[in-house]
Order: C-alpha cells, then structure tokens, then sequence
C-alpha cells in the first residue's frame, strides 16, 4: 500500500525568504515520489522527481527537493520565493513493489508568498 | 494543439441533463486519467484507462460514465449529476511501460463544473 501526507494546508512565507512545503510518503517498496503545481483554474503541473540516486533533486522554476529515506520525508524547497510561487502544491508517491503505475496523491498545500 | 486538452473548459447544468466532457492528449501516451477535484477536498481519481481498457474504477457513482475510443481520446459523460458533483474535472495521461513506471503524468486545464 502507498499513501502520502501533506501535513500543512497552508504555508505563508515572505517574498526573497526561503520556503519549504513538507510531504512524508509510506511505501512497502523503494518510492518515487513527484511534485506538482496548480495555479488556479488550471491543471497541475510536474515540478520535478525522485526516482534514484542523488537524495537532492532539482526542478522547474527553482525548486528542489530532498529525499530522506530515514525519515521517509521528500520536501520541497526554493532558497528566495517569489509572489508568483504563490500556488497549490501537491506531492504524490508510487510503490515500486506493487506494480501499479497509479500514484497516490497528498491533499495538497497551499502556499502563498506575501509581497 | 499541444499536451493535454480539455473541452468544455467551463460547463453549467442542471440535475436533469446530459452532458459529456472531452480530454484529447497530443502526447502519445498509453494511459489517461479522469480526477475530481472539489474544493478543500483531496485529488480524487475517478477512472484509469490503459491502452484502451478500463484498469481502475474507484466506486464512482454510476451517474459517471467513461469512454475511451482509442488511446488520445477520453470522455466523460453525465447524466443526472447532484449539486456536490460541481468541481474542477481533471483529465491527464502518462506513457506507462509494464510494471512500475517513474514516468510523471500530463494533466489537461481541467473543466469546471456547476451542477444547479
């Protein structure tokens, strides 16, 4: 069984500090674990993933994040935050012992960045 | 057109209609998505078609009904929907191997929906 956790629904963070959006996953296999976008009234988009290898990954518009096994936690984060990172973000995970390319998605974390 | 397209973007009905939503994707993909997304409620996925067959169906009320004729196309189609059916409907689609896939998915604008 896969499952992911977004514990915060909202994250407020001024403009040029850093921010981090938290998401800590469950798996019975090895995950590979995803970040998305939303921008309201639109879709979501792919920010960026962790499949192997390197516990840091880097994405789009500056985003990375950090996969730490231990504490089966994969945050993402950006060192200066803009207004227009202002959005929804959603983590989501995928069991590689279960087979199924379907992910399981968090509730999604809202972040605004205050000017 | 490119990536994932979705029509109507915007879509009001009431209780007693029919309607139907479109999702094209230009990607090549093998897998399309159908979620609904209400407001302060988690990403739900409502149905999962992988080359074609229906793989996946998460008890979605039957006043829901999924097509796929081929595997860039996907509809929708309502009948008799409830006021708690309004939401932003997501379509998306990913190129999925056999097995386990690292492959991100593509989601389309989404259609919002209002059930009156």
């Amino acid at each position: 069984a896969q499952s992911v956790a977004q514990p915060e629904d909202q994250v407020n963070v001024a403009e040029g500090n850093p921010l981090t959006v938290k998401c800590t996953y469950s798996v019975s296999g090895n995950p590979y674990l995803f970040w998305y976008v939303q921008y309201p009234n639109r879709g979501l988009q792919f920010l960026l993933k962790y499949i192997t290898g390197d516990n840091l990954v880097k994405g789009s518009y500056g985003f990375e994040a950090e996969f730490n096994k231990s504490q089966t936690s994969f945050h993402l984060k950006k060192p200066s935050a803009l207004v227009s990172d202002s959005a929804l973000y959603f983590c989501a995970v995928r069991d590689t012992s279960g087979g199924s390319y379907i992910p399981t998605f968090g509730r999604g974390t809202s972040l605004i960045v205050h000017p | 057109e490119t990536g994932v397209t979705q029509t109507p973007r915007h879509l009001v009905m009431g209780m007693t209609n029919k309607k139907s939503l479109k999702c094209e994707q230009h990607l090549g993909h093998n897998a399309m998505y159908w979620y609904k997304q209400s407001a302060k409620k988690p990403l739900e996925l409502m149905f999962v078609y992988s080359l074609e067959e229906r793989v996946e169906n998460n008890s979605v009320p039957s006043r829901f009904s999924p097509e796929c004729p081929n595997s860039s196309h996907l509809f929708l189609h309502l009948h008799t929907l409830q006021p708690e059916d309004s939401a932003l409907y997501l379509c998306a689609s990913s190129q999925e191997p056999a097995g386990t896939s690292a492959n991100e998915q593509f989601f389309g604008p989404g259609t919002r929906l209002t059930v009156l």
